[in-house]
């Protein structure tokens, strides 16, 4: 089956500015999963969706970061405006309900300078 | 808050011996842990998983091991080649929601 796609795969912005990454999850999976992984830690769940509907949004930084999912198939997450400290990797997963576990894409690594 | 913790930040072995990866949890209601493996500009990577109803579960290579007394949970890698080189991170699901909560990783590098 064909991964979880991500792009693009690297951005580079200024502070201030804006920026959207877009997600194509495992066709079927109905979970769609958002992280942000700084360098040298562990990813860390920005937001969860179940087909469209959000299912916890409690670490998405609201003032700036948005996500959706309006089909229950793609994915985006905007950040706007971007600060320094967003600078990090923006990881996308999906999860089906028969199974744990989650497929990641490769990521988009967001640089703000 | 709770979270998902390891022991240590990096473990290099040589190639052929077996290395031992720690992880830590606080959160008792945790009922299934993951181990993920991530390489240089990749997303993590499924590696083996177990149920807390478990204490071993062996793959392809690798065991991990689940002492729940103690919160504590091992990844078992044998006979370790080159591309086991990676940052290992163990996750804990909470809430039954499929959330996952990471812990920071290990960094395993492989000496030839």
């Amino acid at each position: 089956e064909a991964g979880v796609a991500q792009s693009p795969r690297y951005k580079i912005i200024e502070k201030r500015q804006s920026v959207a990454f877009w997600c194509n999850p495992i066709s079927g999976h109905a979970t769609l999963y958002w992280y942000q992984q700084i360098l040298g830690q562990g990813p860390k769940l920005l937001i969860q969706f179940q087909n469209n509907g959000v299912v916890d949004d409690s670490q998405l930084p609201k003032d700036r970061f948005s996500a959706e999912r309006l089909k229950g198939v793609d994915s985006t997450l905007k950040i706007q405006p971007a600060k320094l400290e967003d600078s990090a990797v923006y990881l996308c997963a999906s999860s089906s309900p028969s199974a744990y576990g989650y497929t990641f894409g490769s990521g988009t690594r967001l640089t703000v300078v | 808050g709770e979270s998902v913790g390891l022991h240590l930040p990096t473990l290099s072995v040589q190639e052929g011996d077996n290395s031992i990866i720690n992880c830590a949890y606080s959160n008792s209601a945790s009922d299934y842990f993951i181990w993920y493996k991530q390489e240089s500009g990749k997303g993590p990577q499924f590696i083996i998983d177990i149920r807390s109803n478990m204490d071993k579960r062996q793959g392809q290579r690798v065991t991990v091991l689940l002492n729940k007394t103690v919160k504590h949970l091992s990844l078992q890698i044998a006979a370790t080649q080159p591309g086991d080189s990676a940052v290992y991170f163990c996750a804990e699901t909470q809430g039954g929601a499929q959330k996952l909560v990471f812990g920071q990783g290990t960094r395993l590098t492989i000496n030839p």
